[in-house]
């Protein structure tokens, strides 16, 4: 299985401000996503980070508030910009192994964050 | 869009009792996996289910895949403190490359 790390593992920020959140898995990874996931709840994909090219947004998220870096197969970037009170969550990087059909999905330990 | 429904969303148990969860998904899936978050940390990957009808077994768990690839189960016999969590159900649709989640049971175990 992947060693996943995230950084910060938590933080609290101001509205109006931005977070970049990273992730780092320790060997290279067929896909990466970002998730969200409210407290109580399930998680919710945000995009698909695509090495190389633009993310691949789920519905109701937009590159314009979530831009997404992976600049290579073992790194990713997520922002949360223009923060608002309901941006409140934590942030879940996810890398998978193998062929879309059989693979095995990781989380990182998530980033825990506050807006206020 | 793609649908996994699960249930219950919560169950409490007193250790020594069996638990079940069920996951049903509104289109045919490619795959199954489950999920164990325990509180305060991250989803981690139990196992996963690729062909109909299959079942895998990890010591005290369970996991059935149904026939139609539409619904799965997660069955603990005689739980322990230490199983307490939430256990997710994430099915690929065919055609798919992202999971979707269930919303999750909250398995809280007395001892």
């Amino acid at each position: 299985s992947a060693v996943i790390s995230q950084k910060p593992s938590r933080d609290i920020c101001q509205r109006g401000t931005s977070l970049t959140i990273q992730c780092q898995v320790d060997s290279q990874v067929t896909m990466m996503f970002w998730y969200r996931q409210q407290p109580g709840q399930s998680l919710t994909l945000i995009a698909t980070a695509n090495q190389g090219s633009e993310a691949t947004y789920e519905s109701g998220f937009v590159i314009d508030k979530f831009p997404i870096s992976r600049p290579n197969l073992t790194f990713s970037t997520l922002t949360v910009s223009n923060m608002s009170p309901e941006d409140s969550s934590i942030y879940l990087c996810s890398v998978t192994y193998g062929q879309v059909s059989s693979y095995e999905q990781y989380f990182g330990p998530g980033t825990r964050l506050t807006v206020t | 869009g793609q649908q996994v429904m699960q249930i219950p969303q919560y169950q409490h148990v007193q250790e020594g009792e069996d638990f079940t969860t069920y996951c049903n998904s509104s289109t045919t899936l490619s795959n199954i996996q489950w999920y164990k978050q325990r509180p305060g940390g991250h989803p981690v990957f139990l196992i996963q289910l690729v062909k109909s009808g299959e079942v895998k077994k990890q010591k005290r768990l369970t996991f059935q895949f149904g026939e139609a690839k539409k619904n799965s189960s997660l069955h603990i016999t005689a739980t322990q403190t230490t199983d307490v969590g939430t256990y997710f159900c994430a099915g690929l649709p065919s055609g798919y490359s992202t999971l979707t989640f269930g919303k999750g049971t909250m398995l809280l175990v007395s001892p």
